[in-house]
């Protein structure tokens, strides 16, 4: 039973288009995040959600938009995709706000070409 | 701002060693934690030390935690191959405006050969 999973696990895609990676949790947490690590395997919070409530919104171009249907589930939008946005996106989740311990996906490595 | 930093960026022992892998920080942080990241897959938290804490082990994993030096360290004995994995370092910073937010470095990939 995989307790945060994401979708999908590849993607690959031209300049310009959009596209979505949802992500499901099992754990019955209130807080998910989307984190992105580059080619050089830096891990850079991008959002936060607590109980679908946006908490953390680093600065992401505006064309990162996550969508939190409900506690259970984050889903990011990308549009307009660009070469740079190229890199392995990790969905997480924590208990509760402010718990320390991360729960990480297995992620989905993008490539824009 | 605020991002540990895990030195070697590589390392390489035999089967049956110890592997010590080291993180340096920036600001006062809550707590700090260790990860492993075998490859293609995601994060596993390994251990979470608290800044009031000073040493915390767990099975073969001890973590020192030196506030006044603003560094951590990582030791695994008795090394396996299935340690394999890259090991990041994980801060929070002591202010609310930034709660929620993990700070990790780049890693240092280890390789343990049989």
């Amino acid at each position: 039973d995989t307790a945060v999973s994401q979708t999908p696990k590849y993607l690959v895609t031209q300049m310009g288009n959009d596209k979505s990676i949802k992500c499901e949790q099992n754990l019955g947490h209130d807080t998910m995040y989307w984190y992105k690590q580059d080619s050089k395997k830096f891990l850079k919070i991008m959002f936060s959600y607590n109980n679908k409530e946006l908490i953390i919104n680093e600065t992401v171009p505006n064309r990162f938009s996550p969508k939190s249907p409900d506690k259970a589930h984050l889903n990011l939008h990308i549009n307009s995709l660009e070469l740079g946005d190229s890199a392995v996106y990790f969905c997480a989740s924590s208990p509760g706000w402010g718990e320390e311990k991360l729960f990480f996906g297995s992620g989905t490595q993008l490539s824009v070409l | 701002s605020q991002q540990g930093e895990e030195d070697p960026q590589a390392l390489s022992i035999q089967e049956g060693e110890n592997a010590t892998m080291n993180c340096s920080y920036k600001t006062s942080i809550n707590n700090l934690q260790w990860y492993r990241q075998n490859s293609g897959r995601g994060l596993v938290h390994l251990i979470l030390i608290r800044s009031n804490e000073r040493e915390k082990h767990s099975g073969r994993l001890r973590v020192t935690l030196d506030t006044s030096k603003k560094s951590s360290s990582l030791l695994i004995t008795a090394s396996r191959a299935a340690d394999t994995a890259s090991y990041f370092c994980a801060t929070d910073e002591k202010r609310g405006s930034t709660l929620g937010r993990l700070y990790f470095g780049r890693g240092t990939q280890l390789t343990v050969w049989p």
